[in-house]
């Protein structure tokens, strides 16, 4: 019940394209939902985050789009760039943060 | 300000040796984390420390110890190393209020090979 099941695993996408990241949970005490962002050899930072009364969250690129009823959430990057090639975790958060299995990222130009 | 800093960045070690893997942060956070990063697993929380003076298990703590020497710092213990805790090891510090982790500030993380 503490599970955070991600996917892809991996995701190709063009220059420009749209990459979606998906993230499943079941614990519905989780109150907080942030995604985290790796680049290679550096350890993740907080990319952007939502609480569960909040359908979607933008910012600039990125979108969160959230689906309490059915305990889904999603990362879009729009226009994605070459720089945006990294691996992504999503999370959720009851006293401590429990994170999916991280999918990677490769955008071509 | 350094934010959350490990040492050492790289180590090998041989089968039953031990080690400490050091974390240290500047940002006053009253939370701190170890994890392990493995392909395909994810980020897995090994021990926790909620306030300095306290520490906790977390979902794969067999094979470890920590030690919440004071605010700043948390360090993690191998006692005697197996191949199977050959990972990338990230700290992490939080500010945890209201039984509530909030933002995590990750360290550059800690990557060890036991032979």
């Amino acid at each position: 019940q503490q599970q955070v099941k991600q996917s892809p695993q991996s995701l190709i996408v063009q220059k420009g394209g749209i990459s979606i990241i998906n993230c499943a949970y079941e614990n519905t005490a989780f109150d907080y939902f942030p995604w985290y962002q790796q680049f290679p050899g550096k350890g993740p930072a907080l990319l952007i985050a939502i609480r569960p009364d909040v359908s979607e969250k933008k910012e600039g690129r990125f979108t969160i789009s959230f689906n309490k009823s059915a305990k889904q959430f999603s990362l879009h990057i729009m226009d994605s760039q070459p720089g945006d090639s990294a691996t992504y975790f999503c999370a959720a958060r009851t006293d401590k943060l429990i994170f999916g299995t991280g999918t990677r990222l490769q955008v071509f130009p | 300000n350094a934010g959350v800093t490990q040492t050492p960045k790289f180590q090998v070690l041989k089968t039953g040796q031990s080690m400490t893997l050091q974390c240290a942060q500047d940002m006053n956070h009253n939370s701190m984390y170890w994890y392990r990063q493995d392909p395909g697993m994810g980020l897995r929380l090994i021990y926790y420390s909620a306030s300095e003076g306290t520490t906790d298990k977390g979902e794969v703590p067999n094979g470890y110890n920590v030690s919440r020497l004071n605010k700043r710092e948390f360090s993690l213990r191998l006692e005697s190393a197996a191949p199977s805790q050959t990972s990338v090891y990230f700290c992490a510090s939080s500010v945890l209020a209201g039984g509530r982790s909030y933002e995590q500030y990750f360290g550059p993380g800690t990557r060890l090979t036991v032979t």
